[in-house]
Parts: C-alpha cells; structure tokens; sequence
C-alpha cells in the first residue's frame, strides 16, 4: 500500500450503531487529519494530530470520538449519529503538522450514510 | 482568520479551451495558497502550491497558478483543456506555522467534447 488509505469506502449505519472509520498512512509523516466534506459546502477540518497528540479539536460534537495509536494510523469512532452526519470522511496526513506552507496528502474517503 | 472564495461554481468549457478557475483569498498573514483536484470517488490531490519566492507556479497535469498579492488571487490555467480534467477543483489557504488549511467550496470542471 502507498500513500494515505481509508477503509471502509463506504459505510451506512442506523442511528443508534457504533462503527469506526479507519486510515492509515505509508508516507512517515508526523501529522494525520480528520476532515467532513459535505456537498455544497466546503471542507470541514474535525480533528489533527500532531505526534499522537491531538492538537485541534475543532468544536466537533462528542458522538465523533477520534484515535490516534501511532504517527501511521488514526481512526474516528462514530456512535448514535444523526442522518445529517452522512458525508464523505476523509482524511489526510503531512510532515510536520506545525508547518503551514505542508502538503496535505489525502484518503480516498468514506463515504458515510446514517439512515 | 484566512478564508477562500472561488468565483464560479461550476466552470464548463469546451476541450481545447483555456481553463480558467478563479480564487481569492484573505489572509491577516502572508498566505500559503494551494490548488487541489479531487476525481470522482477519489480524495483531493494536490496540483500546485505557492509557498514563497516565484509568483507563477508550475503544477501538474499542464495547470499553473499566479500570486497576486495586491488582487489577493490565486488563479489556476491551464492554456488547453483535456476531457480527463473534469473533477472538481478546490483553493486553500494556509499560513505561518498553523497546519491549518482554509478551503474554497470548490469548482466542478466539465469539459465537453
């Protein structure tokens, strides 16, 4: 595998499920992101990393619980979502999640249903 | 605060054409200025970035962005579009020692025959 990766692709779930979302990265960056892209609406920074330390938490309600065991891997754990939480997830890593000018290298996604 | 707007929502173009997408930003910091592409069932891919120095930026796939720093622009060309460029394109700003990166609401590129 190469590069960012995001299993599954596609999810649906019920309300009261609990599921995780899962991405590893094979670039050894030291920085990894959670991000919800909605249609008609522009990309929604969740949560960063920096070194296993989460560093943002951006205001993202606590049925979204992220984990990070490692620099190469983070997860989002989901539990009693609403439908309007259906979304692609996506998620993203750089080299240094302190330097502004870094790429973000991105997953495919998952695309997430909540019925 | 930084934030993104991208003209145009939904930019369509002849194959051949030239390919305008345009973006301008704000920025209370000197601004990294970014270009991604996302394809269909894909995440975005990054074309070009502007960190400093050069004002034209050279990116992937034959597209290339100017800095404008008194228009606040960073527009993307591309002289001739092909049909695999249709995707959507998103602008992004970043700044100083913040990872964080603001996006534009994106533009969806078609490219008709």
């Amino acid at each position: 595998e190469t590069g960012v990766t995001q299993t599954p692709r596609h999810l649906v779930m019920g309300m009261t499920n609990k599921k995780s979302l899962k991405c590893e990265q094979h670039l050894g960056h030291n920085a990894m992101y959670w991000y919800k892209q909605s249609a008609k609406k522009p990309l929604e920074l969740m949560f960063v990393y920096s070194l296993e330390e989460r560093v943002e938490n951006n205001s993202v309600p606590s049925r979204f619980s992220p984990e990070c065991p490692n620099s190469s891997h983070l997860f989002l754990h989901l539990h009693t979502l609403q439908p309007e939480d259906s979304a692609l997830y996506l998620c993203a890593s750089s080299q240094d999640g302190g330097a502004g000018a870094d790429t973000q290298y991105f997953g495919p996604g998952t695309r997430l249903t909540v019925l | 605060a930084q934030s993104v707007t991208q003209l145009g929502s939904h930019v369509s173009v002849s194959e051949g054409a030239l390919v305008l997408l345009r973006c301008n930003y704000s920025s209370s910091v000197p601004p990294y200025l970014f270009w991604y592409v996302q394809y269909p069932n894909q995440g975005l891919q990054l074309l070009l970035k502007y960190t400093t120095g050069a004002t034209l930026v050279k990116g992937i796939n034959g597209f290339e962005a100017e800095f404008k720093k008194s228009e606040t622009s960073f527009h993307l060309t591309k002289p001739s579009a092909h049909m695999s460029d249709a995707a959507e394109y998103f602008c992004a700003v970043g700044g100083g020692s913040n990872y964080k990166l603001t996006f534009g609401k994106g533009t969806l590129l078609t490219v008709n025959p």
